[in-house]
């Protein structure tokens, strides 16, 4: 079946501009994931939802970062007054409640 | 601090050359250690889990162990389409279903 999709897969903006990054899951899949991986590094955790609340947002680095999952599926990830260090990619992944988590190819931000 | 350190950081290997990349972890009360390949513009693809000590998984050319400390992931006869990124995660309790913590990954090429 169809892996997580994730749009767009570039987005290059303007240091202070706001941005929206999209997160398809799995079909069936309750539990969604937001990651941060900047260049060499590992994943880093954002926020992970489980229906349509946020479960647990120990991540988001301050309060310009923000996600929704209104309807227990798609999520978007918003971003305000984007700064140069937010450049990274944003990756999303889904999964059936305690099970693996699958990966989305993420999205590629870049803050000029 | 819950950590996850993996080494080397690169890895050169000729083709048929078998070898093994560690992860080593500081973790209370592990929940689950995961393996995934990350290709270069990809989003990490899931390997394996492995939840105790003592316990081995095996898919074609790879097999991942775990000990209380470190887990191994041995590559046997390695081709060059084995060539990417390897991640290691770890899922430690009192943290919710979403938080794995990464190591930074170990580069591996596969010369043919």
């Amino acid at each position: 079946g169809a892996g997580v999709s994730q749009t767009p897969s570039n987005k290059v903006t303007e240091k202070g501009k706001y941005v929206e990054l999209r997160c398809d899951p799995i079909s069936g899949h309750t539990a969604l994931y937001w990651y941060r991986q900047s260049l060499g590094q590992g994943p880093e955790f954002l926020i992970y939802f489980q229906g349509t609340g946020a479960a647990d947002d120990s991540g988001l680095p301050n309060d310009r970062f923000f996600a929704v999952r209104p309807e227990g599926s798609v999520s978007t990830l918003k971003i305000q007054r984007t700064e140069r260090g937010d450049s990274a990619v944003y990756l999303c992944a889904s999964s059936r409640p305690g099970d693996t988590q699958y990966f989305g190819p993420g999205t590629r931000l870049t803050v000029l | 601090e819950d950590q996850v350190t993996q080494s080397p950081e690169a890895l050169r290997l000729q083709e048929g050359e078998s070898s093994s990349l560690n992860c080593s972890y500081t973790v209370s009360g592990l929940r689950g250690l995961f393996w995934y390949r990350q290709d270069p513009g990809k989003g990490p693809e899931f390997l394996f889990t492995l939840y105790s000590a003592g316990e081995e998984k095996e898919k074609e050319r790879l097999k991942a162990t775990l000990t209380k400390k470190e887990s191994f992931l041995h590559i046997t006869a390695p081709k060059p389409e084995d060539s990417a990124t390897y991640l290691c995660a770890v899922q430690a309790p009192g943290g919710s279903q979403g938080n794995l913590i990464f190591g930074k990954g170990t580069k591996l090429s596969v010369k043919p």
